[in-house]
């Protein structure tokens, strides 16, 4: 069974630290993607990155950063300099591309950043 | 460009009572799917809809139902509500398969009292 694990329920950081969010998941695919998104209190989910099984490259867009890794299937994601405006729940989410094409999202991070 | 919109964005139902949910996808997106989340939780997948044909079904009751129409919108519809249905449903277009990422809506807070 595919699932999402997001053990850090909440972290609480101050401004301009930098913070990572932890994302492990299990799935028997070979192929299947990984999604990062952001929810801030207004409910929508803003979608932050996508990556499939086969590129491995970690990313960096401007303050985030992505660490794929699949020897201990997670994909961890770290924020540099955080903001307050960072302050949001974060989803870490995995889709299979057969099928229903559903995602299975983990249970989120909320990142409290402090002025 | 308008991004997803659902309606409407708050409701209130007394149990027992049936509710529908709207929503507008993105021009061109021609899959659609609903999402219930519970306070506190990630996302659960309910239905999706492509080319207004049923994809996939999360594991949720009879109770709820959905469509897509010809212009893609879709509706979501939940009969005899329960206190347990108080969520928010996000709703999410793409243009095909989920591999290239959904665009979610700012969903709508069903609360059963």
């Amino acid at each position: 069974a595919q699932k999402v694990t997001q053990a850090q329920t909440e972290i609480s950081v101050v401004e301009k630290e930098d913070v990572t969010l932890d994302c492990v998941y299990e799935t028997r695919d070979t192929t299947y993607y990984l999604f990062w998104y952001k929810q801030p209190p207004s409910g929508e989910l803003v979608f932050l990155i996508r990556r499939n099984s086969f590129d491995e490259q970690n990313e960096i867009s401007g303050r985030y950063s992505w660490n794929f890794q699949k020897s201990t299937s997670s994909f961890n994601f770290t924020i540099t300099a955080s903001q307050v405006v960072d302050s949001a729940v974060y989803f870490c989410a995995l889709s299979d591309p057969s099928g229903t094409y559903k995602y299975i999202f983990g249970t989120g991070t909320r990142l409290k950043v402090l002025a | 460009d308008a991004g997803v919109t659902q309606s409407p964005t708050h409701l209130i139902k007394t149990r027992g009572q049936h509710v529908t949910l709207r929503c507008s996808p993105i021009s061109g997106h021609k899959s659609v799917s609903w999402y219930q989340q519970v306070l506190g939780q990630g996302p659960q997948f309910i239905f999706q809809y492509y080319e207004k044909e049923e994809r996939g079904r999360g594991n949720f009751p009879d109770r709820f139902s959905a469509r897509q129409f010809p212009n893609y919108s879709s509706e979501l519809n939940v009969n005899a509500l329960l206190l347990g249905d108080s969520a928010l449903y996000l709703c999410a277009s793409s243009h095909g398969h989920s591999v290239y990422g959904y665009t979610f809506g700012s969903g709508t807070r069903l609360t059963v009292v």
